[in-house]
């Protein structure tokens, strides 16, 4: 039983480097989502999807590409890494049952990205 | 935009003591949820406890329980019998339609 899984656990990127994080998740959830945490901010919206080929953006969405080709993935785009993207990447995804918000979110084990 | 405030960034309690978290919350919105996340060294998020707006009877999950103030948009997490494995970062969020949004935290520590 995978859950959410994310990869890389850890990645160093020079400025201006691209990569991308992966997310999938085998529950078959509706929504799924992409956080970053700094400290002393708690944890911030990036990107959301309700569905396949749906897409939105969150609370800070500058800098980062997302796409929702199947249920299952969800994969995070970085097109020109900076400093100010070091930071704790979280996905997540939920079920969402008739439009209802009250289901939690299952969290993947997080991603460490420095940019150097 | 909706806001999440945590005014206490550490807390401590002793073990077996009971200890309350606070969260307030600003939105125009009248659908929403509440939730409170459990955080370890370990990283990993763990849902500890969730409430539905609509519910005026406040939630509760063993040891964890809420008191959900609606009008005042207040949303404490009170922990009972604290255990040395109930230290960890606690984070209150807030969800609805297109919005979800984490306050920056409580560190609890729990002293043996």
């Amino acid at each position: 039983n995978a859950g959410v899984t994310q990869t890389p656990k850890f990645q160093v990127l020079k400025t201006g480097q691209s990569m991308t994080l992966q997310c999938a998740q085998d529950m078959n959830h509706e929504y799924m989502s992409w956080y970053r945490q700094d400290p002393g901010m708690g944890l911030r919206l990036i990107h959301y999807s309700v569905g396949a080929g749906i897409t939105d953006q969150g609370e800070v969405p500058n800098g980062y590409n997302v796409s929702r080709s199947t249920t299952e993935d969800f994969p995070l785009r970085l097109l020109s890494a900076a400093p100010s993207q070091t930071s704790v990447y979280f996905c997540a995804s939920s079920y969402l049952g008739g439009g209802v918000y009250n289901s939690p979110l299952h969290f993947g084990n997080g991603t460490r990205l420095t940019v150097t | 935009a909706q806001t999440v405030t945590q005014s206490q960034p550490e807390m401590s309690v002793q073990e077996a003591e009971t200890v309350t978290l606070s969260c307030t919350y600003d939105t125009s919105e009248s659908d929403y949820y509440l939730f409170w996340y459990k955080q370890p060294p370990s990283r990993q998020m763990i849902l500890v406890i969730r409430q539905e707006a609509y519910k005026q009877q406040n939630a509760t999950e063993n040891r964890f329980s809420v008191n959900f103030q609606k009008a005042a948009k207040s949303f404490s997490l009170k922990i009972s019998d604290s255990q040395l494995g109930d230290a960890a970062m606690y984070f209150c969020a807030y969800r609805s339609a297109d919005d979800m949004r984490f306050g920056a935290g409580t560190r609890l520590t729990v002293k043996p």
